[in-house]
C-alpha cells in the first residue's frame, strides 16, 4: 500500500447504528485529519492530530469521535448519526516542518438512512 | 474569521483556450495550496506557494501568489480535455504551526472539445 488508505470505500448506516472508518497512511508523516466533504458546500476541516496528540476540534458534534492510536493511524468513530451527516469523508496526512503539504486518501462516501 | 473566496465557480471552456482561476483570501497569509479534484475522487496537491511573488508552473497550469493583494491565481493555458476536474485552493493563515487549512468552494472546470 502507498500513500494514503480509506476502509470502507463506501458505507450506508442506520441512524442508530454504530460504524468506524479507517484511515492509514504510510507516508511517514506525523500529522493526520479528518475532512466533511457535502455537496455545495467547501471542505471543512473536522480534526487534526500532531505526533497522536488532538490539536484541532473544529466544533464537531460529539455523535463524530476521533481516535488516533499512533501516527500511522486514525479513526473516526460514528454513531446515532444524522440524515445530513451524509458526505464524503476525507483523511489527510502531511509532515511536520514540511510546508503541511496535504496527502489524501479517496474518501469514504458515507450515506446516512 | 477566514474566508477564502474563488471565482469562478464554474466554468466551461473550449480546447485550446487560455484562462483564469482567482482565489482571494481575507487574513494575511503566506502559506496557500491549490488541488484538483476528479469526480468521485480525492484530492491531488497541485502546488504550494510559499512566498509573496512565488510562482510554480506544472504543463499548462501555472499558479502565482501576490500576499499583498491576498490573492493567487491559477492560469490555464491552451486547455485540454484532461483538465476537466475541480479546482481548488487552500489557505494556512497559522504560519505552518497548526495544520490548519481553510478551502475554497472549489471551481469546476469542464474543458469541451
Amino acid at each position: 500500500e502507498t500513500g494514503v488508505t480509506q476502509t470502507p470505500r463506501h458505507l450506508v448506516m442506520g441512524m442508530t447504528n454504530k460504524k468506524s472508518l479507517k484511515c492509514e497512511q504510510h507516508l511517514g508523516h506525523n500529522a493526520m485529519y479528518w475532512y466533511k466533504q457535502s455537496a455545495k458546500k467547501p471542505l471543512e476541516l473536522m480534526f487534526v492530530y500532531n505526533f497522536k496528540e488532538q490539536t484541532e476540534n473544529n466544533s464537531v458534534p460529539s455523535r463524530f469521535s476521533p481516535e488516533c492510536p499512533n501516527s500511522s493511524h486514525l479513526f473516526l468513530h460514528l454513531h446515532t448519526l444524522q440524515p445530513e451527516d451524509s458526505a464524503l469523508y476525507l483523511c489527510a496526512s502531511s509532515q511536520t516542518g514540511s510546508y503541511n503539504e496535504q496527502f489524501f486518501g479517496p474518501g469514504t462516501r458515507l450515506t446516512v438512512l | 474569521e477566514l474566508k477564502v473566496e474563488q471565482n469562478p465557480l464554474f466554468l466551461s471552456m473550449q480546447e485550446g483556450k487560455n484562462y483564469t482561476i482567482y482565489c482571494n483570501y481575507s487574513t494575511t497569509s503566506d502559506r496557500l495550496y491549490w488541488y484538483r479534484q476528479d469526480p468521485g475522487k480525492s484530492l491531488e496537491s497541485l502546488f504550494v506557494l510559499l512566498s509573496n511573488g512565488a510562482v510554480k508552473q506544472e504543463g499548462r497550469l501555472m499558479a502565482s501568489l501576490d500576499t499583498k493583494a491576498r490573492l493567487s491565481t491559477l492560469h490555464i493555458t491552451a486547455a485540454v480535455h484532461d483538465l476537466s476536474a475541480t479546482y481548488f485552493c487552500a489557505v494556512d493563515i497559522s504560519g505552518g504551526s497548526n495544520y490548519k487549512l481553510t478551502f475554497g468552494k472549489g471551481t469546476l472546470l469542464t474543458v469541451n472539445p
